[in-house]
């Protein structure tokens, strides 16, 4: 079964500097893959996903991530944090197959230091 | 387009009791999904309905259950409650594109 890694369960990151969560998935096929975030109290918002093509995607917010075949992951980065970005983020893969089940990482808890 | 929505907010219940959890998809799709998300267990995947069948099953006991009526909206079903089910419930739906979830806010669970 798919499984999605996410190490480090919190991120602090100063106000203005790059933002780096890191996923790696365990399928020798490469899965769809996705960047959702949460903010407290509230459901999953999807920021990014990966499905074919282009392997830098961009998303919403400023934030974009690169799927590498070779190295099994889709790290999300964001160039310049605002105070706005504190939240959950968790990566997300889906096998191709029918199956049509998310497997979720841990999730990284951002924190922005102003 | 109104987005998936879920009711109720927060729901609280004793252990043995039964909980009933609803979720509404966006307007046209025709997929349901459930996941829990419960301290410290990460998000996991418990059930998929499509057009009214149940397509695909998480690693859950049998008291997790739920139906998917004739409107496409959605019923999670949780018997025999214990502590440990106390978790955000979130429901999502998508069309024709599994890759494409959407989310609703989650019901709060809390057994006591």
């Amino acid at each position: 079964a798919q499984s999605v890694t996410q190490l480090g369960s919190h991120v602090s990151v100063s106000e203005g500097a790059l933002v780096l969560l890191r996923c790696n998935y365990s399928s020798s096929v490469p899965p769809y893959l996705f960047w959702y975030v949460q903010y407290p109290n509230q459901g999953l918002q999807l920021l990014l996903k990966y499905t074919t093509g282009a392997t830098l995607v961009k998303g919403i917010n400023g934030f974009e991530a690169e799927f590498k075949k070779s190295e099994t992951s889709f790290h999300l980065t964001k160039p310049s944090a605002h105070m706005s970005d504190a939240a959950e983020y968790f990566c997300a893969a889906l096998d191709y197959g029918g199956n049509n089940r998310l497997a979720f990482g841990k999730g990284n808890q951002v924190v922005v230091i102003p | 387009e109104a987005g998936v929505t879920q009711s109720p907010t927060h729901l609280i219940k004793t252990r043995g009791q039964q909980a009933t959890l609803r979720c509404s998809p966006i307007s046209g799709h025709t997929s349901v999904y459930w996941y829990q998300q419960a301290l410290g267990l990460g998000l996991q995947f418990l059930l998929w309905y499509d057009e009214g069948e149940e397509r695909n099953r998480g690693n859950f006991p049998p008291r997790f259950s739920g139906r998917q009526f004739p409107n496409y909206s959605s019923e999670l079903n949780v018997n025999a409650l214990e502590l440990e089910d106390s978790a955000l419930y979130l429901c999502a739906s998508s069309l024709n594109k599994p890759y494409e979830q959407y989310f609703g806010p989650g019901t709060r669970l809390t057994v006591t």
